[in-house]
């Protein structure tokens, strides 16, 4: 079944533990990205990567990293959580405008609460 | 994303009727749009795309308008059915950037 999974799907931390979601596609796709949900903002991204090693920033970066290793995975990392990073992130991946498509599919999404 | 709906505008159909949901974007350089729908504790899934060249697409009951003169998108659902009843993202992007912008959402009810 073609998917995108991230884990954790739920986490609860506290401020400064590191903490790293999991992204991962079964579909070959270049193109990923991460989004986070807050209520009244809509979806804003974070990151996005086009392809292995190639990662570029979103609208809202700020305390968060990623990497892009293999084409299946793109970790989001936080290294020194705070509160006002406590919402819903999605990861998505697609084909990407280079590969002719713009339809993204999304993962079930993580929700992060940062005490 | 239980709590993605609040605040959000929300558009009331009942079961049957057409329903239009609208979507103003800001960037004059963005050359595609997407609509996406939204249920309660889900990620978003793709309903129809459409490139700035065009002005309208169909598909599946589904039916996106471009208006690039106001910067004005909209979807229409025919025969709107209880399971159409999510919160509905309008997202533009430009192929020259790979980013993407999404809009707030709208929550569309279904009346039986």
């Amino acid at each position: 079944e073609a998917q995108v999974t991230q884990n954790p799907r739920y986490l609860i931390t506290v401020t400064g533990k590191k903490l790293t979601v999991t992204c991962s596609q079964n579909m070959n796709h270049e193109y990923m990205s991460w989004y986070r949900q807050d209520p009244g903002l809509g979806l804003r991204q974070i990151y996005y990567s086009m392809n292995v090693e190639v990662t570029d920033k979103g609208d809202v970066p700020e305390g968060y990293k990623v990497s892009r290793k293999e084409k299946r995975n793109f970790p989001l990392i936080l290294e020194s959580p705070s509160p006002n990073q406590t919402s819903l992130y999605f990861c998505a991946s697609s084909l990407g405008p280079q590969g002719g498509s713009y339809e993204q599919y999304f993962g079930p999404g993580t929700r992060l609460t940062v005490t | 994303g239980e709590s993605v709906g609040l605040h959000l505008p929300t558009l009331s159909v009942q079961e049957g009727d057409n329903s239009i949901i609208n979507c103003a974007y800001s960037n004059s350089a963005s050359d595609y749009f997407i609509w996406y729908k939204q249920e309660s504790g889900k990620g978003p899934q793709f309903i129809i795309d459409i490139r700035s060249n065009m002005d309208k697409r169909q598909g599946q009951r589904v039916t996106v308008l471009l208006n690039k003169t106001v910067k004005h998108l909209s979807l229409q659902i025919a025969a709107t059915q209880p399971g159409d009843s999510a919160v509905y993202f309008c997202a533009e992007g430009s192929s020259g950037t790979y980013k993407y912008i999404f809009g707030t959402g709208t929550r569309l009810k279904v009346l039986a």
